[in-house]
């Protein structure tokens, strides 16, 4: 089975920090993707990854970076967190570019800005 | 802009009932309409899926209609079970590379004893 994991389920922090999030992938798949989570608005897509040290931006990129080093490893980046992302935080995973092709979801990452 | 609507934003169903939940969109370009579903505490998971050259797809309780003229997909869950409470999602590809989608804005779906 496919497994998608996130460094953290829950996590606090303060305005102005610099935040991780780290998503780690086990089948080798070559695409990567962060989106947030809100209620009434579905999931948004902030960066996408289709090899390692390739980024594409999503919907909403503001105030995120993301970094891929390794295959496997995709984290993303809040550079000065802001209360307005409190979020929840998805990572997927997909084998190749085929629209076909499923994602494959990590539990998330539930964050707070205070 | 959302590219995928989709609606109710909340249903509830009693047990052994049918619950609908409807998605619209523009682009004819897409391809491919897979739904996922998600429980509390957990990530999206992908249901069932359809491509626009067949009308309807059926996995076990679970199907998709596709109006192809109308632009329109939905799904049914026959015989709705309490088992069956969670976020439904439908999604189309994005295509431009790689296999994004975008996602509709989500069903949360409770199907009362």
């Amino acid at each position: 089975d496919v497994k998608v994991t996130q460094s953290s389920r829950y996590l606090v922090k303060r305005t102005g920090e610099k935040v991780f999030l780290e998503c780690v992938q086990d089948m080798d798949h070559e695409n990567m993707f962060w989106y947030r989570q809100d209620p009434g608005l579905g999931l948004r897509l902030i960066y996408f990854s289709y090899d390692v040290k390739m980024k594409e931006k999503g919907d909403i990129p503001e105030g995120y970076s993301v970094s891929r080093e390794k295959k496997e490893r995709f984290s993303l980046i809040l550079e000065s967190a802001s209360t307005n992302q409190t979020s929840m935080y998805l990572c997927a995973s997909a084998q190749g570019e085929m629209s076909t092709d499923t994602q494959y979801f990590g539990p998330g990452t539930r964050l707070t800005v205070l | 802009q959302q590219q995928v609507k989709q609606s109710p934003q909340s249903l509830i169903v009693q047990k052994g009932g049918i619950s609908i939940i409807n998605c619209a969109y523009e682009n004819t370009a897409f391809d491919y309409f897979p739904w996922y579903q998600q429980f509390p505490g957990k990530g999206p998971a992908l249901l069932i899926a359809i491509r626009p050259d067949v009308s309807e797809k059926k996995e076990g309780r679970f199907t998709i209609s596709f109006n192809k003229s109308a632009k329109q997909f939905s799904l049914h869950i026959m015989d709705s079970q309490p088992g069956d409470s969670a976020t439904y999602f439908c999604a189309a590809p994005l295509g431009g590379g790689g296999n994004k989608l975008t996602f509709g804005t989500g069903t949360q779906l409770k199907v009362e004893l």
